[in-house]
């Protein structure tokens, strides 16, 4: 089974409009990190946000926010305010801790969600 | 500057033909990683590590190996390359522990091998 599923290949959105792209997790771990990686044309991976599972408040960086639903195991990440350059494709990963006192973790990606921003 | 340098940035070669992508950063950090990117796949874990002379399979390591004997650098390693392993390769790094641990990531290596 997958860990991340993002099941959006692709997402259209206009430009000021907000769009949501989904993350859904599967974990059972009760220590993890969610987080939001961008990826412009150029092929640099941004850091966006990040969440904490025992964060109880949504986590919020400028114009993102990521809606963390726990019980559900989702993560989406919400884009208020569209600009012509928040094309680019969007990776939702997750961190888990394991080992003596979460000691060692790994990283998995989901396969990214490529967002489109029309004028 | 805090950053993770990758060298090459492009390489082209032939089947069977050692080759070693370096890794190096200058944040200090414990932790750090190799991926690879194919399209329609995201991004794949190849190997990591938790700090010098500790590494550890990610879910693709087959026919890479990797070796962390300074804290700054990382290099993946190709025994003999094979047409499968064209990708696009980053290494991360970033502290490790409870909180946040961002990943600081690299500027990429397109590989592809002939």
């Amino acid at each position: 089974a997958q860990k991340i599923t993002q099941t959006q290949p692709g997402m259209f959105v206009q430009e000021k409009e907000a769009v949501t792209l989904d993350c859904t997790y599967d974990t059972s771990d009760q220590s993890y990190g969610l987080f939001w990686y961008k990826q412009p044309s150029s092929g640099e991976m941004i850091f966006l946000i990040y969440q904490g599972s025992y964060d109880e408040q949504n986590a919020t960086e400028g114009r993102y926010s990521l809606n963390f639903q726990k019980a559900r195991k989702s993560a989406n990440l919400v884009i208020s305010a569209s600009q012509l350059g928040d094309s680019a494709m969007y990776f939702c990963a997750m961190r888990e801790e394991y080992g003596s006192g979460g000691s060692n973790y790994k990283l998995t990606f989901g396969k990214g969600t490529l967002l489109t921003v029309n004028p | 500057e805090a950053q993770v340098t990758q060298n090459p940035r492009y390489l082209i070669t032939v089947t069977g033909k050692k080759l070693t992508v370096t890794c190096s950063q200058n944040m200090n950090h414990e932790y750090m990683s190799w991926y690879r990117q194919d399209p329609g796949l995201g991004l794949r874990q190849i190997y990591y590590s938790m700090n010098v002379e500790v590494t550890d399979k990610g879910d693709v390591p087959e026919g890479y190996k990797v070796s962390r004997k300074e804290k700054r650098n990382f290099p993946l390693i190709l025994e003999s390359p094979s047409p499968n392993q064209t990708s696009l390769y980053f290494c991360a790094s970033s502290t490790w522990g409870q909180g946040l641990n961002e990943q600081y990531f690299g500027p990429g290596t397109r590989l592809t091998v002939t």
